[in-house]
């Protein structure tokens, strides 16, 4: 059973650029969250998506973007980038919503997004 | 605005004792407690949780405490391993809201 992939695993970018993340949901699982997590730091919530929609989203700039696919996959994409956008972006998946059944989230590896 | 703190930052302890890391929080409308263990070059993954009507809830050597009325929880780990040095997060989460909130993290050191 694959747990959640994430696409690629590192990445090295320079200010002003734009980077697209990819992330495949654990199987059976139709919600995908994205994180990012600064070195030393905990994860922060960036935003969900559930059925092809953005449902929440947190502190984060309109320069964070998303998109869900109809089999569940998802982007996260960054435009303009800073250098304090070097973090490691986490995806989470989980069937459902919080605060239903999907109170479990299950995370990735991550990407290492480095910006110059 | 800081929702949960988590104390200690780093923590080393000696094989086979008690490991204990703790975690206060401000909103009693968190209705949800997790606590997730990360490797290096891993993603958090969740060990164990809790939920407000109970005090304790224990899995194998992991226990953890929850005070409602000082809005405190606690992970413990028992007979503590090399194999449980990692960044240990607690978490909370309030109904009806998507996401988890997590806490600094603690980086434990088991020595063997």
């Amino acid at each position: 059973d694959a747990g959640v992939t994430q696409s690629p695993t590192h990445l090295i970018k320079t200010r002003g650029q734009q980077v697209t993340l990819r992330c495949s949901p654990k199987s059976g699982h139709d919600t995908v969250s994205w994180y990012q997590q600064a070195l030393g730091q905990g994860p922060q919530f960036i935003f969900q998506y559930y059925e092809e929609e953005e449902r929440q989203r947190g502190n984060f700039p309109d320069r964070f973007s998303g998109h869900q696919f109809p089999n569940y996959s998802s982007e996260l994409n960054v435009n303009a980038l800073l250098l304090g956008d070097s973090a490691l972006y986490l995806c989470a998946s989980s069937f459902k919503l919080l605060g239903q059944m999907g109170e479990k989230l299950f995370f990735g590896s991550g990407t290492q997004l480095s910006v110059l | 605005q800081q929702q949960v703190k988590q104390s200690p930052q780093s923590l080393i302890v000696q094989k086979g004792g008690i490991s204990i890391i703790n975690c206060a929080y401000e909103n009693t409308a968190f209705d949800y407690f997790p606590w997730y263990q990360q490797f290096p070059g891993k993603g958090p993954a969740l060990l164990i949780a809790i939920r407000p009507d109970v005090s304790e809830k224990k899995e194998g050597r992991f226990t953890i405490s929850f005070n409602k009325s000082a809005k405190q929880f606690s992970l413990h780990i028992m007979d503590s391993q090399p194999g449980d040095s990692a960044t240990y997060f607690c978490a909370v989460h309030q109904g009806g809201a998507q996401k988890l909130v997590f806490g600094q993290g603690t980086r434990l050191t088991i020595n063997p």
